[in-house]
């Protein structure tokens, strides 16, 4: 079946850089997401990687290796309301294209 | 705008009793999802439509049942068959045509059984 491992807690400061790691099993890849959600709140999209590479939008980064099966979320310049939990998640053929979603990292910014 | 609304935001709800979660969207998504999430956990599927009058069961469908009559609309009954139905809810859509995974979410509903 599939599986997803990211780390279940990050703690960084202020306008420092974080990564938060992602590995994964499944059968049939085709992308690895990220999604935000504040406590409470609803998810939201942050990136898509199909391909090798790293892919940049403003701050995040998110960085795909299919060989490894691993990906990653960079953070840049951190901000107090980058406070929330990260979840990265797979398509596979095996869930009929649907997500796969890890447990999520809590990313925790102190001042 | 538009956007995907679930309704109530909040409900509470009696052991034994069946409750009705409302999920609409106005994105003109033709895929629609129901997901779970438990404290400190990831979203597990409970149910997904890709067409109208058509819907899949997830990884943790039993306790639950959906419709999917109109194109907007995929309302979640959470039966009283569902052993630990306390949890938070959550709606989503996507454009089945699209090329990458976005799912816009609804602002969930917090179920609490008493």
């Amino acid at each position: 079946g599939q599986s997803l491992e990211q780390p279940s807690e990050v703690t960084a400061v202020e306008g420092a850089i974080v990564q938060i790691n992602c590995t994964y099993q499944t059968s049939g890849f085709y992308g690895l997401s990220w999604y935000q959600q504040h406590d409470g709140g609803a998810p939201t999209f942050l990136s898509y990687n199909a391909l090798d590479g790293l892919e940049e939008t403003g701050r995040f980064s998110s960085f795909l290796s299919r060989s490894d099966s691993y990906g990653y979320l960079l953070l840049q310049e951190l901000q107090m309301k980058d406070s929330a939990s990260y979840f990265c998640a797979v398509r596979d053929w095996r869930s009929q294209g649907n997500l796969i979603f890890g447990k999520g990292t809590k990313l925790s910014v102190k001042p | 705008d538009g956007g995907i609304t679930q309704s109530p935001k909040y409900l509470f709800r009696k052991e034994g009793q069946n409750v009705t979660l409302s999920c609409e969207q106005n994105l003109n998504h033709d895929a629609m999802y129901w997901y779970r999430q438990d404290p400190g956990q990831g979203l597990r599927l409970i149910y997904y439509s890709q067409i109208v009058n058509d819907f899949q069961k997830g990884d943790i469908a039993e306790g639950y049942s959906v419709s999917r009559e109109k194109k907007e609309s995929f309302p979640l009954t959470v039966t009283s068959a569902q052993k630990n139905p306390t949890a938070f809810y959550l709606c989503a859509s996507s454009n089945l045509a699209g090329t990458t995974d976005t799912q816009y979410f609804g602002p969930g509903t917090r179920l609490t059984v008493l």
